[in-house]
């Protein structure tokens, strides 16, 4: 069974600084992890995936995160908030295998407030 | 292309009842997934369609059904509502051999 852990329901930051969420998660077979961002009212959009390869992967609007398997983490970050960051992140993680694919386990989510 | 599209967005259902959602996939898309939002246990997983088939499935009771058309597009049903069952109800699809799944904007079933 896979489970996600995310640190910290809220995460507060002004604007400029330093975005930090954290996901830790648990899995018996290779992982293939994910970010994923949803705004009030709206589905989820894809960040970023990691899923073999380099370990540091890159996403949409500046957004990255780094897989370590021997801390079994995949935090991500972005180095300079905006307001229009403020959102609700979610950290998922699926089987390798085509036959997971279509099967997410969601961490419960970090809330973004992005100060003035 | 056009994304994914759910219908109805909002509905209003009493204790009892049964609801019947809807999910167009992206064109070329296979796989369907659904997903149910709450605040309070957050994302989880129903089930999942491909090629009319379904291949994975969540933990949730009977009462939670799903099937798909040969054009891909997916229905979920829910009979005798509870009003545990009110949640954001998301769907998102994948093309086959893809680990990406993209989601649409959810329908919103409020149970009284």
């Amino acid at each position: 069974a896979q489970s996600v852990t995310q640190l910290g329901s809220h995460v507060s930051v002004s604007e400029g600084a330093l975005v930090l969420l954290r996901c830790n998660y648990s899995s018996s077979v290779p992982p293939y992890l994910f970010w994923y961002v949803q705004y009030p009212n709206q589905g989820l959009q894809l960040l970023l995936k990691y899923t073999t390869g380099a370990t540091l992967v890159k996403g949409i609007n500046g957004f990255e995160a780094e897989f370590k398997k021997s801390e079994t983490s995949f935090h991500l970050t972005k180095p300079s908030a905006h307001m229009s960051d403020a959102a609700e992140y979610f950290c998922a993680v699926s089987e390798a295998g085509g036959t997971s694919y279509g099967k997410l386990t969601f961490g419960q989510g970090t809330i973004l407030t992005v100060h003035p | 292309k056009a994304g994914v599209t759910q219908t109805p967005r909002y509905l209003i259902k009493t204790r009892g009842q049964q609801v019947t959602l809807s999910c167009s996939p992206i064109s070329g898309h296979r796989s369907v997934s659904w997903y149910q939002q709450t605040p309070g246990q957050g994302l989880q997983f129903l089930f999942e369609y491909f090629s009319e088939t379904q291949r994975n499935k969540g933990n949730f009771p009977g009462r939670f059904s799903g099937r798909q058309f040969s054009n891909s597009r997916s229905e979920m049903n829910v009979s005798t509502l509870e009003l545990g069952d009110s949640a954001l109800y998301l769907c998102a699809s994948r093309p086959g051999g893809s680990e990406t799944q993209y989601f649409g904007p959810g329908t919103r079933l409020l149970v009284l």
